[in-house]
């Protein structure tokens, strides 16, 4: 139980382009999703939290207009990364809380972004 | 200021040796902490989650301990297994409810 997928694993786009990044929870509803991004040896860093049906909270230094984030049903969250340049290539990983409100954080595999 | 520490060294052992993780905080008060197992190129695995008010906690091969005044935690895997190699994250709730903050990992290599 408690997987989560991310969509698409890899993606390599242009400067200037936007890139969608989807988050599904399989088996279970989640309530709050969040977004990090890690960049190579080093740690995971929070950008957002995402509740189902209401307005994502950002990190302070993460640029919301940038870094879009919908949470449309309690199985789905997407982060769309607008106007993508190079300094955005990184890895994204999202998490996602049960309905039961355990305090464990189940974790996607991730998306490697390459922006040319 | 807030940290979270981690050996950034290697730890290397021997198969079926004990290993022994570190994560240290400083300027935190956590409720609980957890850990995650990373793999190259994939998203943390969670392992283990240990509350404020519980000294030790274990899991099949797995033990953690969680001392409130040290302000640390102890990640132990018993009988080791070239099949544990890889990073280890401790994570704890940081400024806000339900967020998490992590250290930088410690990479555990395993050797046969």
């Amino acid at each position: 139980g408690a997987v989560v997928s991310q969509h698409p694993s890899r993606v390599i786009c242009k400067s200037g382009t936007s890139v969608k990044i989807e988050c599904r929870s399989l088996d279970f509803q989640a309530t709050t999703m969040f977004w990090y991004r890690q960049f190579p040896k080093q740690s995971l860093m929070l950008m957002a939290t995402s509740n189902e049906g209401s307005k994502a909270t950002y990190e302070q230094g993460v640029e919301k207009d940038k870094f879009l984030i919908n949470h449309a049903s309690l199985t789905l969250s997407t982060l769309t990364v607008t106007s993508a340049h190079p300094e955005d290539s990184s890895f994204y990983i999202c998490s996602a809380r049960g309905l039961a409100g355990g305090d464990e954080q189940f974790f996607g595999p991730g998306t490697r972004l390459t922006v040319l | 200021s807030q940290k979270i520490e981690q050996n950034s060294e290697a730890l290397n052992i021997q198969e079926g040796k004990t290993a022994t993780l570190t994560c240290n905080y400083t300027n935190y008060s956590p409720a609980y902490l957890q850990w995650y197992r990373q793999d190259p190129g994939r998203g943390p695995v969670f392992l283990l989650l240990i509350r404020e008010n519980e000294k030790e906690k274990r899991k099949e091969r797995l033990k953690v301990t969680f001392d409130t005044t040290l302000k640390q935690s102890l990640f132990h895997i018993t009988a080791s297994q070239p099949a544990d190699s890889a990073t280890y994250l401790c994570a704890l709730d940081g400024t806000g409810f339900q967020k998490l903050v992590f250290g930088t990992g410690t990479r555990l290599l395993v050797s046969p």
